[in-house]
């Protein structure tokens, strides 16, 4: 078993849409939370992290993260085509040696 | 002004060769990385230098070697290439106490025949 899964999608919703994407993790040692965005053939930039449980929101962008069940969650509002790309959740404790752990990715298409 | 930039963007090269792949910064990050990116898009760390020491070195084949001149650039060799390298590295860099925030550069797609 991974330390993080991620569904690989596809993930297909219209313009507009609200999506959810989720990771879950096994290492409760993990306390940054991380949600990058990689368009095809770009490397990953990050969208947002969040430290330790709650919520951050960032424009349309929303990171959830709930320690007791080792979930977290990107909501997108208001979809729109350029949010399509593949979404890669990260993970790491404090004082880890500067290491992420990466989920697999969501691949996101939002059409018109 | 490119944050993070990798030469060059794809190599294509034969089995058995020696390749490297070369990584700048010009954030004034103190720790770089190389990860590997496999076909399913699984993204794994490699290594990471903090100011040219070696700080994470991943189960990684000894075929590939990193080398760090100075803080800014950090250069990856990989000898005797095998079919399973093929893949897309990517370099990353980030403050010390950030490493929760890393900026990735383009990546190199190396396909090996």
């Amino acid at each position: 078993q991974k330390e993080v899964e991620q569904d690989p999608g596809p993930l297909s919703v219209p313009e507009g849409a609200i999506v959810s994407l989720n990771c879950t993790y096994s290492n409760s040692a993990f306390q940054y939370f991380m949600w990058y965005r990689q368009y095809s053939r770009k490397g990953p930039e990050l969208l947002m992290y969040t430290y330790s449980s709650g919520n951050k929101e960032d424009g349309r962008f929303t990171a959830q993260v709930d320690k007791s069940s080792k979930y977290i969650s990107l909501f997108i509002r208001d979809s729109q085509p350029s949010d399509s790309a593949t979404y890669l959740c990260a993970m790491a404790p404090t004082g880890g040696g500067n290491k992420l752990t990466f989920g697999t990715g969501t691949q996101l298409k939002v059409e018109l | 002004d490119t944050a993070v930039s990798q030469t060059p963007k794809y190599l294509v090269t034969q089995m058995g060769n020696d390749k490297s792949i070369k990584c700048e910064q010009n954030l004034g990050h103190d720790t770089m990385y190389w990860y590997k990116q496999d076909s399913k898009k699984f993204l794994k760390i490699m290594f990471s230098y903090n100011n040219k020491e070696l700080i994470i070195n991943e189960t990684v084949p000894n075929r590939f070697s990193p080398k760090s001149p100075d803080k800014a650039h950090l250069n990856l060799h990989i000898n005797s290439l095998e079919l399973g390298d093929s893949a897309v590295y990517f370099c990353a860099s980030s403050q010390v106490d950030r490493y929760n925030e890393q900026f990735f550069g383009p990546g190199t797609r190396l396909t090996v025949l």
